[in-house]
């Protein structure tokens, strides 16, 4: 268990519509990531932070944006819904050495587009 | 980019039995780290094991070790005494040393048969 929650843990929504999620952490970990994950990829990384206010583009980060206003909590938003967005997402943070770290995640996140 | 490839989207093994789950990556990278991961039903991500690649001995957790070979870029996770806890879907994970962004492969979804 590494401290995290997610919220909401399941959410549907429909197309066009904002929505955002949340990631919380105990630890005080630097650094916060937000995968999603589907069937046929895996899971692939949208964006992650390596502090408050800095964050970076992952492999996925279309149509997606992200905030860190606080160590413990980064915020991912959907500007404006799509289908293809129906995913499991998750959030996860870096633990170890500097270089060497692991990644641990969250509880995920069931979000459904209609 | 770096990817990995997981070739077997099910297997099954019988409980008390061995198995093992492939995993081959692409790199140009001559430090980096491999992961496995385990997804139960429940949804979380639980790190199996890690392998660290400029480490020559293979990796073991209790009854989960892996056989890494590094110039083959296979990196695949034997599974002893199969319990059927141990179901699940597997993901294997590779991250460049200095580098966040971490790229799973498709999964294996593993049944364990009483």
């Amino acid at each position: 268990d590494a401290g995290i929650t997610q919220s909401p843990r399941h959410k549907v929504t429909e197309t066009g519509t904002p929505v955002t999620l949340r990631c919380h952490q105990t630890e005080n970990h630097r650094y916060m990531y937000w995968y999603r994950q589907d069937p046929e990829h895996g899971l692939r990384l949208i964006h992650y932070s390596y502090g408050v206010k800095d964050t970076d583009k992952g492999e996925v980060s279309d149509g997606y944006s992200v905030s860190r206003s606080k160590t413990e909590d980064f915020l991912l938003t959907l500007e404006s819904a799509t289908s293809s967005q129906t995913s499991v997402y998750f959030c996860a943070i870096s633990k170890g050495l500097a270089g060497q770290e692991t990644q641990y995640f969250g509880p995920g996140t069931r979000l459904l587009v209609l | 980019a770096q990817t990995v490839t997981q070739s077997q989207p099910e297997m099954s093994v019988q409980e008390a039995e061995t198995v093992t789950l492939s995993c081959t990556y692409d790199t140009s990278e001559s430090d980096y780290y491999l992961f496995w991961y385990k997804q139960p039903p429940s949804r979380q991500m639980i790190l199996v094991i890690r392998q660290e690649a400029y480490k020559q001995q293979n990796a073991t957790e209790n009854r989960f070790s892996v056989n890494f070979q590094k110039a083959a870029k296979s990196f695949s996770l034997k599974i002893s005494d199969s319990q059927l806890g141990d179901a699940a879907m597997y993901f294997c994970a590779y991250r460049r040393n200095n580098n966040n962004d971490m790229r799973f492969g498709a999964g294996t979804r593993l049944t364990v048969k009483p």
